[in-house]
């Protein structure tokens, strides 16, 4: 589990600022994940990656922007942050679609 | 449409009796579905996949096509076993979660 970590863990920021989150897995595996959990909301999934330099939208992925421009790193950045923002994310790494998916402990954001 | 149906929000229910966490599935081809669960202050992590077939914390989970269901079971549930339970159709699509409560 050491394996995927997330930082920071905790963030308070406040509207319109830029906020980047991290996510840096040592296993290399191809895909990687970022979703927000909220309540009543379950996991939505915002961003994910095949591979290096391939990125592609989930669910809920107005407002954010991603890149991946080495395998181990998936930064996750709120170009201008709003307070709907305000949630726990969590990002995630498989080895391929189909298998185990490994999850980081998540960085709770808020946006006042 | 894909979708994930968990139809509890909250499963309350004594030590030693059984569990049962429902799943309801809407996807057009073969199905990858999985449990995943988070306890207290912890990350989420796989519980079960319905390609292993296999039992994990005494818990079981069959995929039933006809139904289109993945439904979670334990017989005799524990108060460890307290924590939110995820159905998830690959990594795209979740349910909201069941969170289970088990009373000593």
């Amino acid at each position: 589990d050491a394996g995927i970590t997330q930082s920071p863990r905790y963030k308070i920021t406040e509207t319109g600022r830029q906020v980047t989150l991290m996510c840096h897995q040592t296993w290399s595996h191809s895909y990687m994940f970022w979703y927000r959990q909220d309540l009543g909301h379950g996991l939505r999934l915002i961003y994910y990656s095949a591979a290096a330099d391939i990125t592609d939208k989930g669910e809920v992925p107005d407002g954010y922007v991603v890149s991946r421009s080495k395998t181990e790193n998936f930064p996750l950045t709120l170009e201008s942050a709003t307070r709907s923002q305000t949630s726990v994310y969590f990002c995630a790494s498989r080895v391929g679609m189909g298998n185990t998916q490994y999850f980081g402990p998540g960085t709770r954001l808020t946006v006042l | 449409a894909q979708r994930v149906t968990q139809p509890e929000k909250l499963l309350s229910v004594f030590k030693g009796a059984p569990v049962e966490l429902k799943c309801n599935y809407s996807y057009s081809g073969s199905p990858e579905l999985f449990w995943y669960v988070q306890y207290s202050r912890q990350r989420l992590q796989l519980l079960l996949r319905h390609i292993s077939r296999e039992s994990i914390k005494g818990f079981t989970a069959d995929l039933n096509k006809g139904e289109t269901s993945f439904h979670l079971k334990k017989p005799f549930a524990q108060e460890e076993d307290s924590a939110m339970y995820y159905c998830a159709l690959s990594a795209v699509i979740w349910g909201l979660g069941t969170s289970l409560a088990v009373n000593p």
